[in-house]
């Protein structure tokens, strides 16, 4: 969905190192999820936000952390990257009251050697 | 949180062979949704199933949710070589409220 962005778009990082991904929506929606997919095992929920004061982890948020900048931003940290976290990673939005539908970002492909 | 398992995992069909793929939970649910995702793309949302033995279709897509609310397929008729993707079902009630819990997707490759 064009309306949800995430930058960069690819990523080669080394063991140890701090990276920042970052989700931008024009959307409007309150609601702000980070995911992980790796193959054979789908999307995993990393943290999600319901609005900028509401962050929430996930399923398997050891290893990360975010930041809800604003309603229309949201950054996902890995503060010591390390190979097990080479992914592919999306953000999604939703707004509350809609249905569940999430929307979902074009994604980052995370490398770390 | 909530599980769906989803099979098959891979499918390959010759190009105009039908294609189904299914999600099953051990608890009912409260929705479904189905998302579509290209090689190299993002999930997109396909459709939402709520009530009880639900039929939806979408030109060469129907979707069902079961009786119990408990499973759902994805069947398509006669593929097309645009149908190649992964197909995801993902269900509410993942971590946290009204969250999604997603299957693990089935990969459907077509053969011209």
């Amino acid at each position: 969905d064009a309306d949800v962005t995430q930058t960069p778009r690819n990523r080669i990082t080394k063991t140890g190192k701090r990276i920042m991904l970052e989700c931008s929506q024009t959307k409007g929606h309150d609601r702000m999820y980070w995911y992980r997919q790796d193959p054979g095992l789908g999307l995993r929920l990393i943290y999600y936000s319901f609005d900028v004061k509401d962050i929430n982890k996930g399923e398997i948020s050891d290893g990360y952390s975010v930041s809800r900048q604003a309603q229309a931003k949201f950054s996902l940290s890995l503060e010591s990257a390390i190979p097990n976290q080479t992914a592919l990673y999306f953000c999604a939005t939703r707004q509350q009251g809609d249905t569940d539908t999430q929307y979902f970002g074009p994604g980052t492909r995370l490398t770390v050697l | 949180g909530q599980q769906v398992m989803q099979i098959p995992q891979y499918q390959h069909v010759q190009e105009g062979e039908d294609f189904t793929t299914y999600c099953n939970s051990s608890t009912t649910l409260s929705n479904i949704q189905w998302y579509k995702q290209r090689p190299g793309g993002h999930p997109v949302f396909l459709i939402q199933l709520v009530k009880s033995g639900e039929v939806k279709k979408q030109k060469r897509l129907t979707f069902q949710f079961g009786e119990a609310k408990k499973n759902s397929s994805l069947h398509i008729t006669a593929t097309q070589t645009t149908d190649v993707g992964t197909y995801f079902c993902a269900a509410a009630g993942g971590w946290g409220a009204n969250n999604l819990f997603f299957g693990t997707g089935t990969r459907l490759t077509v053969i011209p």
